[in-house]
């Protein structure tokens, strides 16, 4: 079983839609979770960190389910910038450090 | 504020041809620095990760060497490449001025190996 599972995708999404992406995590130690994206052939970018209680910004929005540990992402009115592959990520904080796992990544494509 | 370099942008090198990949951070002290690799249509694999000078752990085995000369400085080499070492090479950096442990990426060595 993968550690961080998401749908590859793609989404096909017209302009203006409202897109979510989910993500599992299986080690229940996990202490930090992320949304990554990333665009063709560039390198990740850190797209929002998400805390315990939900967080959002401007169009985005994350949320955490501890106890299935679950993660999704909330993408409204999507632009054709959005278009990416969206990684989830968890960390694990320990002894040798700050160790990020990554999933597969979801592919965002919007129509216009 | 702190960047992070990678060079070269993109190598190609024949199978057997030794391999220097380079990143250096600026704008902080003391981070925790990391090589991933991409395969082609595959996620991220941390390879090698350093919480200090000289310091360096490996996740997987490989014909892979990180290397840790100074603080801010963090080298991948290879004596001999493999046709599988093909994939877009990753170095990312955290520290006290990250939040949340959050990492951050270069933009990337794009390696072909012929």
């Amino acid at each position: 079983r993968k550690e961080v599972e998401q749908d590859p995708g793609p989404f096909n999404v017209p302009e203006g839609a409202t897109v979510a992406f989910n993500c599992t995590y299986s080690n229940s130690a996990s202490q930090s979770f992320f949304w990554y994206r990333q665009d063709c052939r560039k390198e990740p970018k850190l797209l929002m960190s998400v805390y315990s209680s939900g967080n959002e910004d401007g169009r985005f929005t994350a949320q955490l389910n501890r106890a299935s540990q679950y993660i999704s992402l909330l993408i409204r009115d999507s632009k054709l910038s959005d278009s990416a592959t969206y990684l989830c990520v968890v960390n694990e904080f320990n002894n040798a450090g700050n160790m990020l796992t990554f999933g597969g990544g979801t592919r965002l494509m919007v129509k216009p | 504020s702190q960047t992070i370099h990678q060079w070269p942008a993109t190598l190609v090198q024949p199978v057997g041809s030794p391999l220097s990949l380079e990143c250096t951070v600026e704008g902080t002290s003391n981070p925790n620095l990391y090589w991933y690799r991409q395969a082609a249509g595959r996620g991220l694999q941390l390879l090698f990760y350093s919480v200090g000078i000289g310091q360096i752990s490996s996740e997987v085995p490989q014909n892979l060497s990180a290397s840790r000369p100074q603080d801010r400085q963090f080298i991948l080499s290879s004596k001999k490449l493999l046709l599988s070492d093909s994939g877009f090479y990753l170095c990312a950096w955290s520290g006290l001025a990250t939040r949340i442990y959050e990492q951050y990426f270069g933009p990337g060595t794009r390696l072909t190996v012929t």
